[in-house]
């Protein structure tokens, strides 16, 4: 089954800074990439999503690169904010039986520092 | 659009007890959703695929005598956790397909079995 790793675990920097979080899957098959923030205590929230027909996808402050070749996908967080800090999660899509099952990296804690 | 609620949003129960989560999505119709568990600090793990009308697909390792999921319409999902105990604490959450593929997120449900 698919396989989604997800690094750093931990990431600290300084507001204004930029931000990156790698993920890598396993399925070639996989079509579907979505990022959730989730806050303590909070429910997953979907911040920008890519299919695989498309290599990049930007949403003001934020943007995801997918390299089909290479299996792996980006979240780029620019000029960050204090209220950016939160845990950010990558997930693949696999399709099962038309619903598209999610497969979930481990989590990046990302502290923005003022 | 595309919001989904969950409740309770918190319970506490005695060991050997029947706990039932509900998942609703308020403003959409959703044939497919999610129930996931997730520990502190970790991922999202999913438990099994609630099918309106059909059986739920369970994931390897997961109980389905334990964890009894019911699909009833298109906008509610069930999960009643059957004679709990404590090892069941955790956060569950639900999610709903909106759209093609589309996860959104229930705020989760907070359990703490004694």
């Amino acid at each position: 089954g698919e396989n989604v790793e997800q690094h750093p675990s931990t990431l600290s920097v300084q507001e204004g800074d930029s931000a990156v979080i790698k993920c890598t899957y396993s399925d070639s098959a996989s079509n579907y990439f979505p990022w959730y923030k989730q806050e303590l205590g909070k429910r997953p929230q979907l911040i920008i999503d890519i299919r695989s027909n498309v290599g990049e996808k930007k949403d003001q402050r934020i943007a995801v690169t997918l390299n089909k070749t290479a299996k792996h996908f980006s979240l780029h967080i620019t000029e960050t904010q204090p209220e950016d800090s939160a845990v950010y999660f990558c997930a693949a899509s696999t399709a099962q039986g038309g619903s598209e099952k999610l497969v979930f990296g481990k989590g990046t804690k990302l502290t923005v520092n003022p | 659009g595309a919001v989904v609620s969950q409740h309770p949003s918190r319970v506490i129960c005695k060991s050997g007890t029947s706990v039932k989560i509900e998942c609703r999505s308020l403003d959409f119709q959703a044939t497919t959703m999610f129930w996931y568990r997730q520990f502190p600090k970790q991922s999202l793990m999913l438990m099994a695929t609630s099918n309106e009308g059909s059986k739920a697909t369970y994931e390897q390792g997961v109980e389905k005598d334990k964890f009894l999921i019911n699909h009833a319409s298109l906008t509610l999902s069930t999960l009643t956790v059957t004679s709990a105990h404590p090892e069941d604490s955790s956060f569950y959450i639900c999610s709903a397909i909106w759209g093609r593929e589309t996860q959104y997120f229930g705020p989760g449900t907070r359990l703490l079995v004694l």
